[in-house]
């Protein structure tokens, strides 16, 4: 079974200052990684995902997200936020193998970016 | 192009009534997922449908909850003798999942809300 862990329930940080949201997932088979975005009373939108290669993954809006097989991880960064960032952000791994494409996402973390 | 919709945007009904959500996928994706999202557990997925295919029910919670898929496009998430544990929003998302491309982008509509009463 696959699992993903969402570090910080809520992350604050200023304006213009750098972000790291975590994430760490478990799987016993090869996954793919993803992040999404919710703003508020909206559906999700993918921010980024890794499927193969360069385990440096860029996205929309200035995020990129680093692949670290050895420690499980998938951590989403943004050297400068916006007040438009803010919204809640969602890690999901699917299944390479499998024929659904399912995505198991973790409890999601809250980016309060304040002014 | 037009998104992934979904209808109502909110429900409200009482405790043991049936209610039905619909979606509307991107048009020529056939892949359609079902999924929930509420306080306690979080993003959940519910059901998958890829074209003529049997879909895959493994995430339907009880079986007071059922969906169908008709033509290959729009598809009803129908929950029987609501209760208000079902209380959450129900996503809908499509892709492309054209056969042999790993990895698919889902595309997410904005939700139904449904308050069970």
């Amino acid at each position: 079974a696959q699992s993903v862990t969402q570090l910080d329930s809520q992350v604050p940080v200023f304006e213009e200052a750098p972000v790291e949201l975590r994430c760490n997932y478990s799987s016993s088979v090869s996954v793919y990684l993803f992040w999404y975005v919710q703003y508020p009373n909206q559906g999700l939108q993918l921010l980024l995902k890794y499927l193969s290669g360069s385990t440096l993954v860029k996205g929309i809006n200035g995020f990129e997200a680093e692949f670290n097989k050895s420690q499980t991880s998938f951590h989403l960064r943004k050297p400068s936020v916006h007040i438009s960032d803010t919204a809640e952000y969602f890690c999901a791994v699917s299944v390479r193998s499998g024929n659904t494409g399912k995505l198991i996402f973790g409890q999601g973390t809250t980016l309060q970016v304040k002014p | 192009g037009a998104g992934v919709s979904q209808s109502p945007s909110n429900k409200v009904t009482e405790k043991g009534k049936d209610v039905e959500l619909r979606c509307d996928p991107i048009s020529g994706h056939t892949a359609l997922y079902w999924y929930r999202q509420s306080l306690g557990q979080g993003l959940e997925f519910l059901i998958y449908f890829q074209g003529n295919s049997a879909p895959d029910k493994s995430g339907l919670p009880s079986d007071r909850f059922s969906a169908e898929r008709t033509g290959g496009s729009v598809s009803t998430l129908t929950i029987q003798r609501t209760q208000q544990e079902d209380s959450a929003v129900y996503l809908c998302a499509s892709s492309l999942k054209a056969s042999g491309r790993p990895g698919e982008t889902q595309y997410f509509g904005p939700g139904t809300r449904l308050l069970v009463l």
